[in-house]
C-alpha cells in the first residue's frame, strides 16, 4: 500500500463548478497534512495546510481532514481555467525516533478547468 | 517559495560526469528536503537533512548520490557518474524545524543527461 494515494486524473470539470480532490494516507499517527499546487514545468506551491479534524477554508479553497477515515480532500469552488494544475497531497508522518517527520507526497491528481 | 533557491536550473551533463545541485533555504529554516521528479510522474522523496545531520536517506540511492547540509553554505544533492536514467527535475524544500510546519519549494533543477 502506498503510504499516500491519490487518483491521477485528470479529473474535468467545468468552469465554475466545484472540484474535489481526494487522498488517503496509509499512517495512522501521520498529524500533518498539506495540499500544493503544481503548473506544469514550475515546482510545487502550498495552497493549503490542515492539522485538525473538520473544514478549513481559504477563499475559494477547502481543506477537509478525517483522521479516523484516514482521508483528506480539497475542494475548489468556483473553479477557474487558471486552477488546472496538478494537486499534491502531502502528509507528515510520525516522528521517528529523533523526532523528526518526513513529508511524503501523492503523485498528485491532474485538474483540467474547461471554459 | 520565495526564498528558497537553487541553482543552476538547468544541467547537462555527459553521461559519466557529476552533477552538483545546490538548494539555499529560506531564512532562518535549518531543515532541507531533496525531491526527484520524472516527467508526468509525482515527487518521490530523495533525503531530509538538518544542518550537518542527514536525518532520513531512505528515498537516496544507495550508489552514486550523496547529500549534505554543511553549517555553512547550501545543501548540495551529487549525482556521480550519471546516466541517462537520472535526467530529471530535482526540487529542494526547506522547513524551519520538524513537525507541523509547512515546507516551500525552490524552482527546481532541471538535470539533463546526453
Amino acid at each position: 500500500q502506498k503510504e499516500v494515494e491519490q487518483n491521477s486524473g485528470p479529473l474535468s470539470v467545468p468552469e465554475g463548478a466545484i472540484a474535489s480532490l481526494n487522498c488517503t494516507y496509509s499512517d495512522r499517527g501521520s498529524q500533518s497534512f498539506f495540499w500544493y499546487r503544481q503548473y506544469s514545468g514550475k515546482s510545487p506551491e502550498l495552497i493549503m495546510s490542515i492539522y485538525s479534524n473538520g473544514d478549513k477554508e481559504d477563499g475559494r479553497f477547502t481543506a477537509q481532514l478525517n483522521k479516523a477515515s484516514q482521508y483528506v480532500s480539497l475542494l475548489i469552488r468556483d473553479s477557474q481555467p487558471s486552477d488546472s494544475a496538478t494537486y499534491l497531497c502531502a502528509v507528515n508522518h510520525p516522528p521517528n525516533s529523533g523526532g523528526y517527520q518526513k513529508v511524503t507526497f501523492g503523485t498528485g491528481t491532474k485538474l483540467q478547468v474547461i471554459p | 517559495n520565495a526564498g528558497v533557491m537553487q541553482n543552476p536550473r538547468h544541467l547537462v551533463r555527459r553521461r559519466g560526469q557529476e552533477a552538483r545541485l545546490r538548494c539555499s533555504p529560506m531564512k532562518g529554516h535549518s531543515h532541507v528536503y531533496w525531491y526527484r521528479q520524472l516527467p508526468e510522474e509525482g515527487l518521490k522523496f530523495m533525503v531530509y537533512l538538518q544542518k550537518e545531520n542527514i536525518i532520513d536517506e531512505s528515498g537516496m540511492p544507495k550508489e552514486r548520490f550523496s547529500a549534505e547540509f554543511p553549517k555553512e553554505g547550501p545543501s548540495i544533492l551529487r549525482i556521480q557518474q550519471v546516466v541517462r536514467g537520472d535526467s530529471a527535475a530535482y526540487f529542494c524544500a526547506s522547513s524551519p524545524r520538524t513537525g507541523k510546519t509547512e515546507a516551500f519549494f525552490g524552482q527546481g533543477t532541471r538535470l539533463t543527461v546526453v
